[in-house]
Formats: C-alpha cells, structure tokens, sequence
C-alpha cells in the first residue's frame, strides 16, 4: 500500500514552459486535492476532485489545470509556467463517509520557473 | 471566513523542554480541528486530530485541547527530543461542496530543538 505517491519529485522549468504534475492513490480514495506550499504562508487549495470525471476550483487556480480521468489519478498541468508558480506541490486525498476529514498527503514536488 | 493563525517561529529548544505553539481558528460551524508535521524533506504527517469540542487529540507525546470558547487549539509536548525538530502545521476543515471539505492550514512553525 504506497498511499499516496507524486510525479516527479523535483523539476526546473523555463519561463513559457508547460509541465503536469502525476498524483496517484492507492486507498479508493473519492476526494482528491492539490495544494501549492509557499514560505509563511501555509498551505493553499489550488484544484480538487470529488470524484472520477469531476474537478474545481480552489483558492488560488489560477494558472493551473486539472483532470480526473480515473478515480486513483490526479493530474495538475501548468500550461506556461511563471516564476510566481515557484512552489512545492502537494496532492492530497480523502475517503467519503463519516469521518474527521482527515487528508492523506504525498511526498511532494519542488517546482522552480526560472 | 475561515482562517488559523499560528505562533510565529521559529521556535528553539532545548532537549527535553516543554514545548507550546499556540493555535486559534476563526470558523462557521464546527470544524475539525488537525496537527500536521513536515519532517525535513517530506509531506505532511497527520500528528493528531479533534472532531468535537473539548475533545484532547494526543500522539507521540504530543496532546491538543478543542476549545471552542478560545477557539483554539494549542499543540503541547512535556519533554521534547532533537527527533522533534520539523515544521508543525495546524489547520482546520471547511465544506466546499458536495460533502467535500478542504482544510484551511495556519503558516507553519518551525521547531529545532538542540541536543
């Protein structure tokens, strides 16, 4: 059981380039999310995901896209990347029912747009 | 709205101090209540959780109180360990939609605690 697993672990980007950031899960997990980390201030909801097929927008989207082709898959595309989407990226994901609402996270990956 | 407000860091210790990083939310409703921990290099860690008022989470030594009159939920630790040392988020949960519920996080609080 890997839980919660991010592609690739750390990438420099240029300025104008387009990239996609992998998040899978192996838990049947409905709920899928993905946050950026910036120093200071937290972590920020970019896109999420209440099921396969379905995607929204958080607080900070944009400049991003996002799909949900499969349940276990959550892809984070930057089209044309800026340096203000310097970051570390973070992918969650949550079951459905009772529950706290605790998310399980992944490892992260550190992006840099020079 | 929702928001954590977190004790400024960094914070240093030494071994086997007492350890506190206060936390107070502003929320609707009755969110849960969360402590993460990001060890150097890695994601974050669920540390411990409270779903109701009054409720005490509790893990690894560490314990936080829900308390709904403060609206807090501060993170204590009796004798901390250089193992310890790592960036302790708190964070709350609010609905968006369809029974989805992001968590909204405080800034962080780096801790170091020296041998």
């Amino acid at each position: 059981n890997a839980g919660v697993t991010q592609t690739p672990k750390f990438r420099v980007l240029k300025t104008g380039q387009s990239m996609t950031l992998l998040c899978a899960q192996d838990m049947n997990h409905e709920y899928m999310y993905w946050y950026r980390q910036d120093p200071g201030m937290g972590l920020r909801l970019i896109h999420y995901s209440v099921g396969e097929g379905t995607t929204a927008k958080g607080e900070v989207p944009d400049g991003y896209n996002v799909s949900r082709l499969k349940k276990q898959n959550f892809l984070l595309g930057l089209e044309s990347a800026a340096p203000s989407q310097t970051s570390v990226y973070f992918c969650a994901s949550r079951p459905t029912g009772p529950s706290s609402y605790e998310q399980y996270f992944g490892p992260g990956t550190r992006l840099t747009v020079t | 709205g929702n928001s954590v407000t977190q004790m400024e860091g960094p914070v240093t210790l030494s071994e086997e101090a007492f350890l506190t990083i206060n936390c107070t939310y502003t929320a609707t409703g009755y969110p849960s209540l969360f402590w993460y921990v990001q060890y150097p290099g890695e994601g974050l860690q669920l540390l411990l959780k409270a779903t109701k008022a009054d409720d005490k989470g509790s893990n690894k030594g560490f314990e936080a109180t829900y308390r709904k009159e403060t609206t807090s939920f501060h993170l204590e630790k009796g004798s901390v360990q250089v193992s310890d040392s790592a960036v302790y988020f708190c964070a709350l949960s609010a609905p968006i939609i369809q029974g989805a519920q992001k968590l909204v996080f405080g800034q962080g609080t780096r801790l170091t605690i020296n041998p």
